[in-house]
């Protein structure tokens, strides 16, 4: 099946600090990509939806600039935590869903931790 | 988007039927049922998705009434490997549409030995 990667698997970064994480879809072209975050033992709640070529469309309470994030390509997305603090440490996951096809492709994830 | 309701948590032993219902009343005509499969620091795997009846692939069966309002995750002969959090999700069928996916609370499932 279709694979979607993530870089880095996990981050350690010192507050105030910028990450960057990407999301690249290997085998397919991505027209939408979904950023995800995660805490322990919660869902996962929908961050923005990432559009190539095009703005991202952020979900109601996300900092858009703050978690910036950019779909240069059919095949790659990529998330940057600005000015990271604590409270941002996280599981962030991405997911694509290949152009004409129902299914949803998740990246691994990406740990986040801010220090 | 329709609201999904699973339980929180479910126990079972290493070779017995596993059955996870989750409610989806207010579903819509275009919608699609997916459940995935998430392990711990992994992200969401797909498992399974249907429309109306039954769909069975080589790791789940789909069970869904007519009226649709419902539907059941079997998995079979479970094993130690099959805890996980399993999510029901229900959209419009993405085909070319504009289907997101949101997560509901999900049911823990643990295997016994």
């Amino acid at each position: 099946g279709a694979v979607v990667s993530q870089h880095p698997s996990r981050v350690i970064c010192k507050s105030g600090t910028s990450v960057k994480i990407e999301c690249r879809s290997l085998d397919f072209q991505a027209t939408t990509m979904f950023w995800y975050r995660q805490f322990p033992k919660k869902s996962l709640m929908l961050m923005a939806t990432s559009n190539e070529g095009s703005k991202a469309t952020y979900e109601q309470g996300v900092e858009k600039d703050k978690f910036l994030i950019n779909h240069a390509s059919l095949t790659l997305s990529t998330l940057t935590v600005t000015s990271a603090h604590p409270e941002d440490s996280s599981f962030y996951i991405c997911s694509a869903r290949e152009d004409g096809s129902y299914e949803q492709y998740f990246g691994p994830g990406t740990r986040l931790t801010v220090t | 988007l329709a609201k999904t309701t699973q339980p929180i948590s479910m126990d079972s032993y290493e070779g017995q039927e596993v059955n996870i219902t989750c409610s989806h009343n207010n579903i819509a005509t275009n919608d699609y049922i997916t459940w995935y499969q998430q392990f711990p620091s992994q992200g969401p795997r797909f498992i399974i998705q249907g429309y109306k009846t039954k769909v069975t692939n080589e790791v789940a069966s789909l069970f869904i009434p007519a009226d649709r309002k419902s539907s059941t995750l079997s998995l079979p002969r479970v094993s130690l490997s099959d805890t996980a959090v399993y999510y029901c999700l229900v959209g419009e069928h993405a085909s070319g549409g504009s289907y997101i996916p949101t997560f509901g609370r999900g049911t823990s499932l643990i295997v016994h030995p």
